[in-house]
């Protein structure tokens, strides 16, 4: 069963580059959601879909564009990397936003030189 | 907007010995949740914590929940080194720029011999 999955697992990128990671799930559920992590500040919300068709801003979405592709997919992109998008990426997603928990992927590590 | 705070960030502990870490939030919420992170890795969930004067224990982990003080615990009962992770805590919200959990910063715990 593999839950949720992130392409790529490492990307290293110039700046000024764009790039695209996926995520898919296999659980079914209705919300996923784009996390970014980075030392001593926890994660951050960047982007998340609640359901298929919807995408709302979270708290640090400058620079980032998502796409919803269906139930399963969640794609995130950057149009024009820069140095500060240097970070580890985690795609998660829950059976609703009410439901809560979240199922996350193994992460992905990107940076930005 | 909900804020989240973990303390202490950093805790090296002796195995044996018991310590607990706290979790306090901003805002009423009605779930909380815990998740353990090992170097490199992903987020696993440990606990789900849905109302007032909730307790779950897995282990040698033990977290509760008193909404009345927006404060959540997780005490640690003679650590030993298999326990050493870093620890989040995660507060439910709906809709706006927060989506669906705020994470606090992480509590880095070390168990030494």
């Amino acid at each position: 069963n593999a839950g949720v999955t992130q392409t790529p697992k490492f990307q290293v990128l110039k700046t000024g580059q764009s790039m695209t990671l996926q995520c898919a799930q296999d659980m079914n559920h209705n919300s996923m959601y784009w996390y970014r992590q980075d030392p001593g500040m926890g994660l951050r919300l960047i982007y998340y879909s609640a359901s298929e068709g919807t995408t709302d801003k979270g708290e640090v979405p400058n620079g980032y564009n998502v796409s919803r592709l269906n139930k399963r997919e969640f794609s995130l992109r950057l149009e024009s990397a820069a140095p500060s998008q240097t970070s580890v990426y985690f795609c998660a997603s829950s059976e609703s936003p009410g439901a809560g928990e979240l199922f996350f992927g193994e992460g992905s590590r990107l940076t930005v030189l | 907007e909900l804020k989240v705070e973990q303390n202490p960030l950093f805790l090296s502990m002796q195995e044996g010995k018991n310590y607990t870490i706290y979790c306090n939030y901003s805002t009423t919420s009605d779930r909380l949740y815990w998740y353990r992170q090992d170097p490199g890795k992903s987020l696993e969930s440990l606990f789900v914590l849905l109302s007032n004067g909730a307790v779950k224990q897995e282990g040698r982990l033990m977290a509760s929940l008193d909404t009345k003080a927006r404060l959540s615990t997780l005490h640690i009962t003679a650590a030993v080194h298999d326990l050493s992770a870093t620890y989040f805590c995660a507060v439910a919200v709906y809709g706006g720029s927060q989506g669906n959990l705020i994470f606090g910063k992480g509590t880095k715990l070390s168990v030494k011999p």
